[in-house]
């Protein structure tokens, strides 16, 4: 089974700080994704990655970097964290020659406080 | 733009109902369509998706999609609800296989 896994569930930080969330997958994926989402607005795509140090932007990038030095595993950085950004947060991966499924992790529950 | 739209945020149905959540995407050419289930506190788990072959999928608990092109729809159904179906639904299309666009979810109840 594909397993994409992100390290923190929930986290709480304060406004300011730098947050660092991490998302590793084990099926040697090459197209990786982060979206937040949020009530009635449903996934919106943070920024994807098609390749080791490669990056997109997706329609809201504002706020966030990304960083994906090895191909199991992307970053999602929030460089000055702000409450607007407390959200769920879900990394996912596909295989372009499997039939384009998009596999999720569990999410990772930010509070910015 | 691509955008999928999917009619009413939430549904509720009784347990042994039919279940009838509603899809409908933008796409200039034949999509990839996938419907998603979210449990609570988790992220997404493929329900069932189309890539081209049958236009009626089978997906895992009783759930099932037809593809319709002159409608530009993909409504997902189940004959019987059952307690355990109550999530978030979120309908999606990739026009290439390689960027996925999804609905805003809809939250199915299920009541005894």
């Amino acid at each position: 089974d594909v397993k994409v896994t992100q390290s923190s569930r929930y986290l709480v930080k304060r406004t300011g700080e730098k947050v660092f969330l991490e998302c590793v997958q084990d099926m040697d994926h090459e197209n990786m994704f982060w979206y937040r989402q949020d009530p009635g607005l449903g996934l919106r795509l943070i920024y994807f990655s098609y390749d080791v140090k490669m990056k997109e932007k997706g329609d809201i990038p504002e706020g966030y970097s990304v960083s994906r030095e090895k191909k199991e595993r992307f970053s999602l950085i929030l460089e000055s964290a702000s409450t607007n950004q407390t959200s769920m947060y879900l990394c996912a991966s596909i295989n372009r020659n499997s039939g384009n499924t998009i596999y999720f992790g569990e999410g990772s529950w930010l509070t910015v406080v | 733009a691509q955008s999928v739209t999917q009619l009413g945020s939430h549904v509720s149905v009784s347990e042994g109902a039919l279940v009838l959540l509603r899809c409908n995407y933008s796409s200039s050419v034949p999509p990839y369509l996938f419907w998603y289930v979210q449990y609570p506190n988790q992220g997404l788990q493929l329900l069932l998706k189309y890539t081209s072959a049958a236009t009626l999928v089978k997906g895992i608990n009783g759930f099932e999609a037809e593809f319709k092109k002159s409608e530009t729809s993909f409504h997902l159904t189940k004959p019987s609800a059952h307690m355990s179906d109550a999530a978030e639904y979120f309908c999606a299309v990739s026009p290439t296989g390689n960027q996925f666009y999804f609905g805003t979810g809809t939250s199915l109840t299920v009541i005894p």
